[in-house]
This record gives C-alpha cells, structure tokens and sequence, in this order.
C-alpha cells in the first residue's frame, strides 16, 4: 500500500521560502502524480498545483504562479514544494496527494500525513 | 474558476440517522466529482470518486450521486466514526476546487 510521508512543521519569518517534501513508498515513483493541497487553520482545502513523476511536468493554480516551485528526486522518491515570499496568510497545513487518473478523470489517494508551516515574525 | 458549495455547512445528528450533504458546481462538472472525509488533525481521505464510485475499502453505507451541477453525499445509517467534515472537489478543470466543508456533529 502506497505511504506518502511528508516532513516535519516548520517556522519562517515573513518573506522567507519553505521547502515541505513528501516521499513516496512506492517503487514506481515515476509514475506518480503528486499534488499539493494546503488548509489554513480552520478552513478548507486549497489545491496549489501538481508535478508529473515521469517527467517533472508541472501544473501550478494561477494563485500561486511566482512563488511555488514543485520538483521530484526520483532517485530517492521525493517530491518537494517550495513556497517563496511567505506571508502570514500562508500559514497552514501542507498536504501533499498521490494523483490518480482514469481516462480524464482525476482524484487524490492517498495522502500525506500534513505538514504544519508557522509564518511569524 | 468553478465555485463548489456545500450545505449545509455543518449538521447535528444521531447515530443510526441518514444523512445527505448537498454540493452544487458553478458549472456543469458531469460527473468530475470527489468526496473526501477528515477528521480533526488528520488528512482527508477519499470516499468517493466520479460522482458515485465508491473508493476500496469504504463502508457501503456511503454512497453519492448527481450529475452535472447538482450532487449528493449519503450516509445512509450514521455510525460514530462518521462524525467528521466531509468535501467534495471537482476534477473538471484547472484549479482544481473543493467545497467549503460540511460538519456533521454529534446530536
């Protein structure tokens, strides 16, 4: 059963950068989408974007053009999401999602455990 | 962006009751339409893709329904690992988008 494991909370200042990974218990990393998807305290889910495993291809929402960057390190089956120019609306959980899909459509499972971001000064 | 919204956004009720948690889309979505569940300090989990398909592993008592703009999440026998927030997402198009939540809580 695939695991998605992500790394631990962070604390950054305003205008800092984060980097949040997620590594996958799988084999065929390659073949994996990973999606991340964040929720600040308190509130619902907001979908920043997604990397192709194969290809390194990425999707990112418009919000968040400019300041998310999305890679893979096949070689240790890692994805990572990092976020530049952290403002306190930043802060929230990060999640990050295995992509599956089935002609065009198109779900998250599983998912990551979450990793909590602080931005404070 | 398509605008997916919930109601109610959050529902008391007892165990053994049946419950349906609305989700309309902004646009018609035919059946680009996941359900997920999360409880409190954990990851959402998916229920239900495709607008019915139920995910391995999910108690029959769920099921979902609807087409185009209008869906349904049911549970049809609340049971009390159930109480949680649920959402649906639509897969349609780019950004993907969820609902804003719906929390059933214990009556």
């Amino acid at each position: 059963q695939v695991q998605l494991v992500q790394s631990g909370p962070e604390v950054k200042t305003p205008g800092a950068s984060v980097k949040v990974s997620c590594k996958v218990s799988a084999d065929t990393f390659s073949t994996y989408e990973i999606n991340w998807v964040r929720q600040a305290p308190g509130q619902g889910l907001e979908w920043m974007g997604w990397i192709n495993g194969y290809d390194g291809d990425t999707n990112y929402a418009q919000k968040f053009q400019g300041r998310v960057i999305m890679t893979t390190d096949t070689s240790t089956s890692t994805a990572y999401m990092e976020l530049g120019g952290l403002r306190s609306d930043d802060a929230a959980v990060y999640y990050c999602a295995r992509g599956i899909w089935s002609t065009s459509l198109h779900w998250f499972d599983p998912w990551g455990q979450g990793t909590l971001v602080t931005v404070s000064s | 962006d398509i605008q997916m919204t919930q109601s109610p956004s959050s529902l008391s009720a007892s165990v053994g009751d049946r419950v349906t948690i609305a989700c309309r889309a902004s646009h018609n979505i035919v059946t680009y339409l996941n359900w997920y569940q999360q409880k409190p300090g954990k990851a959402p989990k998916l229920l239900i893709f495709a607008a019915s398909t139920l995910q391995d592993g999910v108690p029959s008592r769920f099921s979902g329904s609807g087409y185009g703009t209008d869906f349904v999440l049911t549970i049809s026998s609340l049971q009390a690992e159930d109480f949680a927030t649920y959402y649906c997402q639509q897969s349609y198009n780019i950004p993907r988008t969820f609902g804003q939540g719906t929390k059933v809580e214990i009556k």
